[in-house]
């Protein structure tokens, strides 16, 4: 069973950098070719935040100006995501997903607060 | 950036009835256009991909139409479970984008 699991801190404090890694189970990473990050604020809808290849390019939603970045570590299975400069604009769930066409397996997501 | 619009912002149905859902692309997206359902505390789910193509799982009575910049899911038999947000998402070009969701409540 294919399973996506978020990890990271619950709270950040203004302007400083989140750090979120997912980590993938029963499915190679490098088998696929997308993997994506996606928020939602709370009460809100969903934002892109970036997809990675297996190879390491990624792409990232020009919302985030530059804050962005994502890396694959395909000895772990797992990618990653650091955002800096957070603001309370950044509070969301935070999940990962498998890109195929469209995100077809999603983590369960994790709260991420920003406030000091 | 391709602006996703769906209407209507919720739909209020008995189970039974027939949803329709429509999400709206400010610019051609193909057939480039999926659906996903959200329930509350759960991630999205895929149900439709490639305007009408139902994921693996999805049962029947859920089906997606359209193309270019007009799209729709149908939920033919509303079940009391079918209660949820149903997002679209295009895939025609970065930045991939989300509609802002339909809301469908049953009575």
């Amino acid at each position: 069973q294919v399973r996506l699991q978020e990890s990271g801190p619950g709270l950040v404090r203004p302007s400083e950098t989140l750090s979120l890694t997912c980590t993938v189970s029963g499915y190679s990473i490098s088998s696929f070719s997308f993997w994506g990050w996606i928020r939602q604020p709370p009460g809100k809808g969903l934002e892109w935040l970036g997809s990675i290849i297996h190879s390491g390019n990624a792409y990232y939603n020009p919302s985030l100006k530059g804050r962005g970045t994502m890396s694959v570590d395909s000895s772990k299975n797992q990618f990653s995501l650091r955002l800096k400069s957070l603001t309370a604009a950044d509070t969301a769930v935070y999940y990962c997903a498998r890109e195929g066409y469209f995100f077809d397996l999603w983590g369960q997501g994790t709260l991420v607060t920003v406030s000091s | 950036e391709i602006v996703l619009t769906q209407s209507p912002a919720t739909l209020s149905l008995s189970p039974g009835e027939r949803a329709t859902l429509s999400c709206r692309a400010s610019q051609n997206v193909s057939r480039f256009l999926g659906w996903y359902q959200q329930k509350p505390g759960q991630a999205p789910r895929l149900l439709i991909y490639d305007a009408s193509n139902r994921a693996a799982g999805i049962p029947g009575r859920f089906s997606g139409s359209g193309s270019a910049t007009d799209f729709t899911l149908t939920i033919s038999t509303l079940e009391p479970d079918d209660s949820a947000v149903y997002y679209c998402q295009h895939r025609g070009n970065w930045p991939l984008t989300f509609g802002g969701g339909t809301k469908v409540e049953i009575k």
